[in-house]
């Protein structure tokens, strides 16, 4: 059974650094590309960032870029985001997620870690 | 960036009726539009991928239809579990970008 448990939510101040990452199993890890999909408070889905398997492609937000990076490690099947310069507005429940093979559809989500960027 | 547009954004209905939302897009997406589920406190789920397809695990009362930039996800006989938030996304080019959602509500 497929299994994406995500942690290091948190509050910090704009500014501020933090780094997710997700812990997946019940699958194997090398055969799908994996996603971060964040939702603010009451608020609908925004694609954050998508990365392959072999980390040969990655794509941010626009919202995002520059300020975040993702990153996966096959050898733990975990993945990663690390986030800096944070904004009041990144405030979300981050989803970790697994796409279908071939294209950004996903088919299974995490519970979701909410970050909380306040001062 | 392709824009998605969800409606009705509220849907009112009773168990038992059948519910048809609608999702537009800006340009064309072929078929590369998918259909979530999401209830309150909860991770969304993927009910419908390439248009028309069922995931694994969804009852058949789900059913997805379009091509283009229109599309429909009907669920034939409301049951008591399917009142919730339902989304579009597109995986045409990125980003993938998300409708607003419709609320499926009871009446």
């Amino acid at each position: 059974q497929v299994h994406l448990v995500e942690s290091g939510g948190g509050l910090v101040k704009p500014g501020g650094s933090l780094r997710l990452s997700c812990a997946a199993s019940g699958f194997t890890f090398t055969d799908y590309y994996m996603s971060w999909i964040r939702q603010a408070p009451g608020k609908g889905l925004e694609y954050v960032s998508y990365i392959s398997s072999t980390i040969s492609t990655i794509y941010y937000a626009d919202s995002v870029k520059g300020r975040f990076t993702v990153s996966r490690d096959n050898a733990k099947s975990s993945l990663y985001l690390q986030m800096n310069s944070l904004r009041a507005e990144d405030t979300a429940v981050y989803y970790c997620a697994r796409n279908i093979v071939g294209g950004t559809t996903i088919d299974y989500w995490g519970q979701g870690t909410l970050v909380t960027v306040s001062s | 960036e392709i824009v998605l547009t969800q409606s009705p954004a509220t849907l009112s209905l009773s168990p038992g009726e059948s519910a048809t939302l609608s999702c537009r897009a800006s340009q064309s997406v072929s078929s590369y539009l998918a259909w979530y589920q999401q209830k309150p406190g909860q991770a969304p789920r993927l009910l419908i991928y390439d248009a028309s397809n069922r995931a694994t695990g969804i009852p058949p009362r789900f059913s997805g239809s379009g091509s283009g930039t229109d599309f429909t996800l009907t669920i034939s006989s409301l049951e008591p579990e399917d009142f919730a938030v339902y989304y579009c996304q597109h995986r045409n080019n990125w980003p993938p970008t998300f409708g607003p959602g419709t609320k499926v509500d009871i009446k």
